[in-house]
């Protein structure tokens, strides 16, 4: 049982490249979310996805764009990396309202230089 | 907007000793309250959570917590540390006309022998 998975693990990127970050659940979930985290600010939503085919922006959703490809996956592109984009992205999803657990995938680390 | 907030960015103890996390939230409305565990290059992991009932909640890894609406806190507790609990902890708040956490700045938690 895989839970939450996301592609890469480790990426940089140079300014201005784009890149999409991969994320995919087994668990049947209806809401998947994408969060950064970075040192001393905790993680921050970026974009949500309450069901397929539905996405809205969170906290710091500017320089991102989402894609729900289905239920299973949630994807996040950059369109044009900049260093302030610097960060461990942490893709997550539940099934239903907040009183459910959310899982969580084991982060990608991106460095733009 | 809600907000959570955790004062203590690093806290130091012994092995045995007793742990105390602190976590405040803002908002009126009675919160969904969770924390989470982030060990070294890890995703998150949920410890426990509250929504109603019994203020103090049990979680996992003997872990607990006390929701005190007076005071608008929800601290994390362990009788006793083991050096595997040293990992950086997240508290979170959500509330039901929102579909999105919010989480706090964490803490990190070091274990001495």
């Amino acid at each position: 049982n895989a839970g939450v998975t996301q592609t890469p693990k480790f990426q940089v990127l140079k300014t201005g490249q784009s890149m999409t970050l991969q994320c995919a659940q087994d668990m049947n979930h209806n809401s998947m979310y994408w969060y950064r985290q970075d040192p001393g600010m905790g993680l921050r939503l970026i974009y949500y996805s309450a069901s397929e085919g539905t996405t809205d922006k969170g906290e710091v959703p500017n320089g991102y764009n989402v894609s729900r490809l289905n239920k299973r996956e949630f994807s996040l592109r950059l369109e044009s990396a900049a260093p302030s984009q610097t960060s461990v992205y942490f893709c997550a999803s539940r099934q239903g309202s907040l009183s459910t657990e959310a899982f969580f995938g084991q982060g990608t680390r991106l460095t733009v230089v | 907007a809600q907000s959570v907030t955790q004062p203590d960015i690093h806290i130091t103890v012994s092995e045995g000793a007793s742990l105390e996390l602190r976590c405040n939230y803002s908002y009126g409305a009675t919160p969904y309250l969770f924390w989470y565990v982030q060990s070294p290059g890890q995703g998150l992991q949920l410890l426990l959570k509250y929504f109603s009932g019994d203020t103090l909640v049990q979680g996992i890894k003997g872990f607990e917590a006390e929701f005190k609406r007076s005071q608008s806190s929800f601290n994390l507790r362990k009788p006793s540390v083991h050096w595997s609990d040293a990992a950086e902890y997240f508290c979170a708040v959500g509330y039901g006309s929102a579909r999105q956490l919010t989480f706090g700045s964490g803490t990190q938690l070091t274990v001495l022998p």
